[in-house]
């Protein structure tokens, strides 16, 4: 157990809507990421926060936003959602910027 | 740009023998950290070692070592006595900025 903790687990939506991830990250750790995984395009890094700031963007599409809490927990918002976002999300988190990032057990969305 | 390569085809490992998962990279960063993550059939993604680009020794923990040689840019892991439990897909990752990982190496070990 890596002490990061995604929810939910698991979710099934439709074409068009829109959907919110959650993520908490291990007990002292200031900075969060996000990742998609898929057969296709691999594990592509999405977007990066530090206390509460956005740090780095990556391969994140315009529907796809995110925001860091004051409590340091996180959420990425899915919108519009198309078959080929199905993916398995991880959300990881470090102590410190550039420091090891421990995974979450990831959320698998599928988009029918 | 980073970029990190892993080409090896997929594994049969015998149980309590050592495998080891190639990994290149390519970067013009001097500073920049190396990564190797497992991924089993559960879907998590598990931090296993880590190697500095400054770091004099090669990185060991329990049973995973990191072969670092960095004039040929490579970060080989060696899983020595594998375990049924290894089973599972391996990713390099390299951290230069943001972290970049390669497609990955599937391992099975058989008894």
């Amino acid at each position: 157990d890596s002490g990061v903790t995604q929810t939910p687990k698991h979710l099934i939506t439709a074409t068009g809507q829109r959907v919110t991830l959650r993520c908490s990250p291990r007990s002292g750790d200031l900075s969060v990421y996000w990742y998609q995984q898929s057969l296709d395009q691999g594990l592509q890094f999405l977007i990066q926060y530090y206390n509460g700031e956005e740090r780095a963007k990556g391969n994140i599409l315009e529907r796809f936003s995110a925001q860091q809490f004051p409590d340091l927990h996180s959420e990425l918002n899915l919108s519009s959602l198309e078959l080929g976002d199905s993916a398995l999300y991880f959300c990881a988190s470090s102590e410190d910027l550039g420091e090891t990032q421990y995974f979450g057990p990831g959320t698998r969305l599928l988009v029918l | 740009a980073q970029k990190i390569t892993q080409t090896q085809p997929g594994m049969f490992v015998q149980e309590k023998e050592a495998v080891t998962l190639d990994c290149t990279y390519d970067t013009s960063d001097p500073s920049y950290g190396l990564f190797w993550y497992k991924q089993p059939s559960s879907g998590e993604m598990i931090f296993l070692i880590y190697q500095g680009s400054y770091d004099q020794q090669n990185a060991t923990e329990g049973r995973y070592s990191l072969n670092f040689q960095k004039a040929r840019k490579s970060a080989n892991l060696v899983i020595s006595a594998s375990q049924l439990g290894d089973s599972a897909m391996y990713f390099c990752a390299m951290r230069a900025g943001r972290l970049a990982f390669g497609k990955g190496n599937q391992v099975v070990v058989i008894p």
